[in-house]
């Protein structure tokens, strides 16, 4: 089945405790992307990927990082999770940048204390 | 820049009833497309149609229909004889389908909170 995998769906952490989200898909897509989804605010894009080992930043990547080292892998990476990036997070994919259907994953719902 | 813009945060349409969410965007690209997904309290993500902005005629996908305003800007959600399982955050999105920082990226509205009553 196709799919975009995220683990872990729930997570409750502490302030600076590094964590990763990650997330892979089984379509062979070259576009892969984050998002974060916060009340009122609709979904922002963190980090995009056109491909293996190229990654740049979307509308807020303060306090994340990303890496591409793999075709179907693209982890989210926090270093030292602060409060204010409680949120619920989308990872997604596509064949290309230009195509008409993008595969969302389930989420993660993150809350840091 | 990039701008989706969902004016209503909530809308209230009787079931089997046809209601209309608005959409407006703002962009210079001189191509992109336009989404519209679904996001029940679930919480997962479901695409429902997408428009081209060089394509001719309106989206349908069964029960959805956009309405595809390019002069205006403005790509607008007909659901069509609605149900009680339509109810349901929806957003608008937009991608850059062009050359540039805008290729691939996805911008959202802030969503319409649709409520189905029987």
């Amino acid at each position: 089945e196709a799919q975009v995998t995220q683990n872990p769906r729930y997570l409750i952490t502490v302030t600076g405790k590094k964590l990763t989200v990650t997330c892979s898909q089984n379509m062979n897509h070259e576009y892969m992307s984050w998002y974060r989804q916060d009340p009122g605010l609709g979904l922002r894009q963190i980090y995009y990927s056109m491909n293996v080992e190229v990654t740049d930043k979307g509308d807020v990547p303060e306090g994340y990082k990303v890496s591409r080292k793999e075709k179907r892998n693209f982890p989210l990476i926090l270093e030292s999770p602060s409060p204010n990036q409680t949120s619920l997070y989308f990872c997604a994919s596509s064949l290309r940048p230009r195509a008409d259907t993008q595969y969302f994953g389930p989420g993660t719902r993150l809350t840091v204390l | 820049a990039q701008k989706i813009t969902q004016t209503q945060p909530g809308m209230f349409v009787q079931e089997k009833e046809a209601v209309t969410l608005d959409c407006t965007y703002d962009t210079s690209d001189p191509s992109y497309g336009l989404f519209w997904y679904k996001q029940p309290s679930s919480g997962e993500m479901i695409f429902l149609i997408y428009q081209g902005s060089y394509d001719q005629q309106n989206a349908t996908e069964g029960r959805y229909s956009l309405n595809f305003q390019k002069a205006r800007k403005s790509a607008n959600l007909v659901i069509s004889a609605s149900q009680l399982g339509d109810s349901a955050m929806y957003f608008c999105a937009m991608r850059g389908i062009y050359r540039g920082s805008t290729l691939g990226r996805l911008y959202f509205g802030r969503g319409t909170q649709l409520t189905v009553w029987p």
